[in-house]
């Protein structure tokens, strides 16, 4: 079974400031880790994923994270937010047995409150 | 279509009453997805479809939760018997192939369930 936490639920931050979004997981077996974005009465949609490789991802809308194995972590960034980043971040993970990049276990999401 | 569409957007029921929820996935999609989204539990996984196989019906919360995918296309998700706690956005998703590295799932923008 896997299990995703995120640290925080809240994170206010100015525009311009850089942001860091904390994920750290559980699982007996091997994952794949996904990071996704809801706007305001939207759908889900994918910031960027881990599946193999680098350890570091770039994902679009200039957000990175990166999966740090050994601390089950797989924290998200951007350098210099703009107050179009408010939303939900949710950070998810799958089971990389099954190979099944939809069949998600999702942390409890932060809201970022990206201010002027 | 151009992205997974559902219906309706919105839908208020009596405590009791059974509710149909559509979804129309991205055209050629094999694999399919039904999500709950609530205050209280955040991000749950519910079912998933993938071409001809058997469903993993294992997210389900209960047997008043069923879901069929006619013609390996459009999902509805039943809940009968409705009950104040069904109350959440249903969220749908679909991708090209459930089981492949590489694939994401893109996601509708859901129906918010109230039961009164």
């Amino acid at each position: 079974a896997q299990s995703v936490t995120q640290l925080d639920s809240q994170v206010p931050v100015f525009e311009e400031a850089p942001v860091e979004l904390r994920c750290n997981y559980s699982s007996s077996v091997s994952v794949y880790l996904f990071w996704y974005v809801q706007y305001p009465n939207q759908g889900l949609q994918l910031l960027l994923k881990y599946l193999s490789g680098s350890t570091l991802v770039k994902g679009i809308n200039g957000f990175e994270a990166e999966f740090n194995k050994s601390q089950t972590s797989f924290h998200l960034r951007k350098p210099s937010v703009h107050i179009s980043d408010t939303a939900e971040y949710f950070c998810a993970v799958s089971d990389q047995d099954s190979g099944n990049t939809g069949k998600l276990i999702f942390g409890q999401g932060t809201t970022l409150q990206v201010k002027p | 279509g151009a992205g997974v569409s559902q219906s309706p957007s919105n839908k208020v029921t009596e405590k009791g009453k059974d509710v149909e929820l559509r979804c129309d996935p991205i055209s050629g999609h094999t694999a399919l997805y039904w999500y709950r989204q609530s205050l209280g539990q955040g991000l749950e996984f519910l079912i998933y479809f993938q071409g001809n196989s058997a469903p993993d019906k294992s997210g389900l919360p209960s047997d008043r939760f069923s879901a069929e995918r006619t013609g390996g296309s459009v999902s509805t998700l039943t809940i009968q018997r409705t009950q104040q706690e069904d109350s959440a956005v249903y969220l749908c998703a679909s991708s090209l192939i459930g089981g492949a590295e590489n694939t994401e799932a893109f996601f509708g923008q859901g129906t918010r369930l109230t039961v009164v």
